[in-house]
């Protein structure tokens, strides 16, 4: 039973466009949430990372937002750029311990 | 950030022998490792937590037996697959977490079981 899902496999975006990346959750004991982006032959990067009592958290390009009562968070990238092109992934805690991830989306911004 | 080295990127055994992965974190103290396995396409499955100088706690489903992992200082663990079979054909990750909530992911180790 996977408590976080990214449904989108993959995502194209031209170049200065914005990306949006979805996230769902099922466990409403989750308050910490993560999100990673992933190079081939690379682990995972940590990029933004939110809890549960803020519904918004911005770092430059990046914006992730949290909708509790959906269970729902998105990353939104402004101004998309060739490099941030990679696999990105969700994350949520109850405890900072164990981390729950999603199955990653693929995303490829074109010049 | 934070550096974390795994070793060796790739491996191939034979059915029956085992292989040991080691991770470390090169410029801080990890007192957290945490080792993960993902399939292809789906996401990171985290297989146990190891703390320095204790026994790693395994998750539901992960044969502790089949799995070995030391955690001797605070920037090493390993992961040993012992017997290993090709179902076990995969790529491991692991991560160390400095303090607080953030994991330090290492490149991760190919492994395919032949």
């Amino acid at each position: 039973d996977q408590q976080v899902k990214q449904n989108s496999p993959s995502l194209s975006v031209q170049e200065g466009r914005i990306s949006i990346l979805n996230c769902d959750y099922t466990n409403s004991m989750f308050d910490y949430f993560l999100w990673y982006k992933k190079y081939p032959a690379e682990g995972p990067t940590f990029l933004i990372s939110i809890s549960s009592i803020k519904d918004k958290n911005e770092d430059g390009r990046f914006t992730v937002f949290l909708n509790k009562s959906a269970k729902h968070l998105s990353l939104h990238i402004v101004p998309s750029q060739p490099g941030d092109s990679a696999v990105y992934f969700c994350a949520a805690s109850a405890d900072f311990n164990k981390f729950y991830f999603g199955s990653g989306t693929k995303l490829n911004v074109k010049p | 950030g934070a550096v974390v080295s795994q070793h060796p990127s790739r491996v191939i055994c034979k059915s029956g022998t085992s292989v040991k992965i080691e991770c470390r974190s090169l410029d801080f103290q990890a007192t957290t490792m945490f080792w993960y396995r993902q399939f292809p396409k789906q996401s990171l499955m985290l297989m146990a937590t190891s703390n320095e100088g204790s026994k790693a706690t395994y998750e539901q489903g992960v044969e502790k037996d089949k799995f070995l992992i030391n955690h001797a200082s605070l920037t090493l663990s390993t992961l040993t697959v012992t017997s290993a079979h090709p179902e076990d054909s995969s790529f491991y990750i692991c991560s160390a977490r400095h303090k607080s909530y953030e994991q330090y992911f290492g490149p991760g180790t190919r492994l395919t079981v032949t």
